[in-house]
């Protein structure tokens, strides 16, 4: 079991803001970070999956940067959507060969139209 | 193409009964792991399974057990069922044994009275 912790827990914003969100987790024997994205009602939706320190990767509006050596990890989401309204998930893998995922408890951001 | 699919999507169940979940991955994929999600909390690792073999075990006790199928498909077994069990169970799958996108299905609500 590994201690991840996710901030702020929740947030709103307005359509067009930026926001970034932090996910923390040991920096031990790590192996791998994912980042979900959640929305209610439906299932969890892989963003990014990122291994070596100093890792940018970006999906359209989203970016995540990952820090292994400092165990942490940021989401940015550039000019806020209201359909980016969802449960951020992040979840590091420490076990090599293997693909088990130990998840935060998110960030439910909110985008106010 | 066909997702993630599990069987049942809801489910009612008494104290001490026994629960059987069903997943079948995508199509090609050979892993498959189980979460449990209560509210307000993250999905909780429970099992992994990659090619019929038990690759990763999360801190659950042994009423718990599951197993992967020749196609891959696989069943989660709950024994001895308790109020606490009462969850969304997450099934995903992934064509790696290691970290790599996991694509989760829609989960299956159990309830526990």
């Amino acid at each position: 079991i590994l201690n991840v912790e996710q901030s702020p827990q929740s947030l709103h914003v307005q359509e067009g803001d930026s926001t970034n969100f932090t996910c923390s987790f040991p920096s031990s024997n790590f192996y791998a970070l994912h980042w979900y994205r959640w929305e209610t009602a439906k299932s969890p939706e892989a963003l990014f999956v990122m291994t070596l320190n100093g890792d940018e990767k970006k999906k359209g509006r989203i970016s995540a940067t990952l820090n292994t050596k400092e165990g942490y990890s940021y989401l940015y989401i550039k000019g806020s959507q209201p359909e980016d309204s969802a449960t951020y998930l992040c979840a590091p893998c420490h076990q090599t060969g293997a693909n088990n995922l130990f998840f935060g408890t998110g960030t439910r951001l909110t985008v106010i139209p | 193409d066909a997702g993630v699919t599990q069987s049942p999507t809801h489910l009612i169940k008494t104290r001490g009964q026994h629960v059987t979940l069903r997943c079948s991955p995508i199509s090609g994929h050979k892993s498959v792991s189980w979460y449990q999600q209560v509210l307000g909390q993250g999905p909780q690792f429970i099992f992994q399974y990659y090619e019929k073999e038990e690759r990763g075990r999360g801190n659950f006790p042994d009423r718990f057990s599951a197993r992967q199928f020749p196609n891959y498909s696989s069943e989660l077994n709950v024994n001895a069922l308790l109020l606490g069990d009462s969850a969304l169970y997450l099934c995903a799958s992934s064509g790696l044994a290691g970290p790599g996108e996991q694509y989760f299905g829609p989960g299956t609500r159990l309830t526990v009275t």
